[in-house]
């Protein structure tokens, strides 16, 4: 199936752990983005990498770290955990153009304890 | 700051009738504007877009209208089905940044009833 794939979709983790969440797109898309969906719902960007190449990297504590070891992939590294880190993260790629959309994961939902 | 703004977080409508959902942004740069819908449990999925150089979009049962004037945009599904029950996200981008990067509103849950 051509689609974006993200792993774990569940993650239930103690404060102060380092975990990873792994995304792998099959659409030949040129573009990879991490989102974050805050308890309000709120979708906010946090990453995108374009050809291996980062491209955008908002405001987000440096204990998140993107790598794409390739176009195809993006992960997401999160060190020492906070509870205020619970949110549901969504991958996505698209081709890097104006007005295309993206094409989302199922999501991971990151719970810390 | 909110660039992106969906003001109604719910809409219940009955089968067969037309569901309006509603977005206004603030940024005058925005150039590109997709809406997406999105099931628990899912990622979102692009339902459809429309650029700043129209103000209609249509593909089947799902309309696009946007306002520049007013900074408004709305999506219109005729008729409304219960599949349809979901929440829609209004997402808006600047052609110009050239980062792909969209800002997405905080989405609206719409319940379809039969």
């Amino acid at each position: 199936d051509t689609a974006v794939s993200q792993t774990p979709k569940y993650l239930v983790t103690q404060m102060g752990n380092d975990k990873s969440i792994k995304c792998e797109q099959n659409l030949g898309h040129d573009t990879m983005y991490w989102y974050k969906q805050d308890s309000k719902k709120f979708l906010k960007i946090m990453f995108s990498y374009n050809n291996k190449e980062l491209i955008i990297n908002e405001t987000v504590p440096n204990r998140f770290s993107p790598k794409s070891p390739d176009k195809a992939h993006l992960n997401l590294h999160i060190n020492s955990l906070e509870l205020g880190d619970s949110a549901v993260y969504f991958c996505a790629s698209s081709l890097r153009a104006p007005g295309n959309g993206y094409t989302f994961g199922s999501g991971t939902r990151l719970t810390v304890v | 700051d909110q660039q992106v703004k969906q003001n109604s977080p719910s809409l219940s409508v009955q089968e067969g009738r037309i569901s309006i959902l509603n977005c206004d942004y603030t940024n005058s740069m925005f150039d590109y504007f997709l809406w997406y819908k999105k099931y628990p449990a899912e990622g979102p999925t692009f339902l459809i877009s429309i650029s700043s150089i129209k103000d209609k979009n249509e593909d089947g049962r799902f309309t696009v209208f946007l306002n520049k004037s007013a900074k408004h945009l709305s999506l219109h599904i005729v008729p409304s089905q219960p599949g349809d029950s979901a929440v829609y996200f209004c997402a808006a981008s600047a052609g110009s940044s050239n980062t792909g990067k969209l800002i997405f509103g905080q989405g609206t849950t719409l319940q379809v009833k039969p």
